[in-house]
C-alpha cells in the first residue's frame, strides 16, 4: 500500500516570495508522482508529474518539483508566487506495476494563500 | 480536445433517496476513475472501470455502484443515502497505463 504526507496543512506567503510545498510518501514499489491544485469549487488540475527521467520536473503556472528517491520526497517550488496561486495543492502516488489500476493515493493537501 | 465533464454539478437529495451520477470522459480514454471528497477524509478511491469491467474499488459500503458503458461514459449510483455521504465527488479519466488521471469539475451532492 502506499500512502503521502503533506506536512503543512496551511502555508502562508506573502506575494513574489518563494514557496515550498512538501510531500513525501511510502510504499514497497516504484510510484509515480503528481502534483494537482484545485481552486475553490473545482475539479483537480494536474500542475506536474514525474514518470521517470530527470528528477526535476516543470509544470505548469511556473512550478517545478523535484524527485528525491532516497528521501521519498517530491517538493513542489515556486520561486515568485502570484494571488492568483492562491488554492490547495494536493500531492499523489500510483504504483508503476503493469496492470495497476488507476488508484490514486493522495495526501491531505495543503492550503496556499498568497498575501498582497 | 474537450476535458472530463460530469453532470448534473449541483444536488440536492434527502437520507434515504438514491442518486445516479454521470461522466464523460476524454475522447479516446477507457479508464475512469470515481473519488470522494470530504473535509474530514479528504481524496478516496471508490472505483476504477476500464472498458466496461470494474478493476478496483476502494473502502466504500456496498449502497456506492458504478458502471461503465460502451463509449466509456460511466455513472455511479449511490442508494439509501446518508448525511456522510455529502461530498465533492470527482471523476478522472486516462488513456492506459497507470499514469496520468485527468479530472472533471466535480458534482457537489448535498444530503439533507
Amino acid at each position: 500500500a502506499q500512502s503521502v504526507t503533506q506536512l503543512d496543512s496551511q502555508v502562508p506567503v506573502f506575494e513574489e516570495a518563494p514557496v515550498e510545498l512538501r510531500c513525501n510518501y511510502s510504499s514497497s514499489v516504484s510510484v509515480y508522482l503528481f502534483w494537482y491544485v484545485q481552486y475553490p469549487n473545482q475539479g483537480l488540475q494536474l500542475l506536474l508529474k514525474y514518470l521517470s527521467g530527470s528528477t526535476l520536473v516543470k509544470g505548469i503556472n511556473g512550478f517545478e518539483a523535484e524527485f528525491n528517491k532516497s528521501q521519498t520526497s517530491f517538493h513542489l517550488r515556486k520561486p515568485s508566487v502570484h494571488i492568483s496561486d492562491t488554492a490547495e495543492y494536493f500531492c499523489a502516488v500510483n504504483r508503476i506495476s503493469s496492470g495497476s489500476a488507476r488508484q490514486l493515493t493522495f495526501g491531505s493537501g495543503t492550503q496556499l494563500t498568497v498575501l498582497p | 480536445k474537450a476535458g472530463v465533464t460530469q453532470t448534473p454539478r449541483y444536488l440536492i437529495k434527502t437520507r434515504g433517496q438514491q442518486v445516479t451520477l454521470s461522466c464523460s470522459p476524454i475522447s479516446g480514454h477507457r479508464s475512469v476513475s470515481w473519488y470522494q471528497q470530504t473535509p474530514g477524509q479528504g481524496l478516496q478511491f471508490l472505483f476504477e472501470y476500464f472498458s466496461e469491467t470494474q478493476r478496483n474499488k476502494g473502502n466504500f459500503p456496498g449502497r456506492f455502484s458504478g458502471r461503465q458503458f460502451s463509449n466509456s461514459r460511466s455513472e455511479m449510483n449511490v442508494s439509501t443515502l446518508e448525511l456522510g455521504d455529502s461530498a465533492l465527488y470527482l471523476c478522472a479519466s486516462s488513456f492506459s497505463g497507470p499514469d496520468t488521471q485527468y479530472f472533471g469539475p466535480g458534482t457537489r451532492l448535498t444530503v439533507l
